[in-house]
């Protein structure tokens, strides 16, 4: 079962271009939404977070938007460089429970 | 700073054979986590603890055992391992209690079953 969906499943931009990676999600208990970066031969790591009880995150050039009404998230990644080329995946949690479920991830190369 | 450390980093068993990878953290951190990282499938868990001494099942547990005998170390065992159990695994830390959220990840262990 599914409950973490992420698309699309690889994204090519160049460089200075803004990526936009989505997430949707089914469980409406789900409170925490973390995104998580991962390069390639290490573990992934924490880029940003969002609570269900804001609508947008911002971090730099890393900017989450969140829509709880249709259970969907973005990831906006402004003027994009080759440094973020990496896996980014979409997490989720209910934070009354221990289980933290991942989407399968979305694979962003960028072009210089 | 925050770390957790998996061994080995890779891993050749054969089909039958038992298989032991082990992780350790000095976060002090009471929750730790089994996943599974496939191409296609992204981190599946398969076991999570809250504490020394426990172990849940998480969402494909079949196939593994895991082992939390102390704070710090949280093992995953393979009975009899298979070519299926052929993948990446990561082993993870996170915060104190159920409000758990920042997931601090090991470098992975690279495990290839014959």
């Amino acid at each position: 079962q599914q409950q973490v969906r992420q698309s699309p499943q690889s994204l090519t931009v160049w460089e200075g271009e803004t990526a936009i990676l989505n997430c949707s999600y089914e469980d409406s208990t789900f409170n925490y939404f973390p995104w998580y970066q991962q390069f390639p031969g290490e573990g992934p790591a924490l880029l940003i977070s969002i609570r269900s009880v804001s609508d947008k995150k911002e971090d730099g050039r890393f900017t989450i938007f969140f829509n709880k009404r249709e259970k969907k998230l973005s990831l906006h990644i402004t003027d994009s460089q080759p440094g973020d080329s990496a896996t980014y995946f979409c997490a989720a949690k209910d934070t009354n429970a221990y289980k933290v479920i991942f989407g399968k991830g979305t694979h962003l190369h960028v072009l210089p | 700073e925050a770390a957790v450390t998996q061994s080995p980093r890779n891993k050749v068993a054969v089909t039958g054979g038992k298989v032991t990878l082990s992780c350790n953290q000095t976060n002090n951190h009471n929750n730790m986590y089994w996943y599974r990282q496939d191409t296609g499938h992204g981190l599946r868990l398969i076991h999570y603890s809250y504490g020394a001494g426990s172990t849940e099942k998480g969402d494909i547990p079949d196939g593994y055992k895991a082992s939390r005998p102390s704070q710090e170390n949280f093992s995953l065992i393979l009975e009899l391992a298979t070519p299926s159990q052929t993948s990446v695994y990561f082993c993870a830390s996170g915060d104190d209690g159920v409000s758990a959220e920042t997931l601090y990840f090991g470098s992975g262990t690279r495990l290839t079953v014959l």
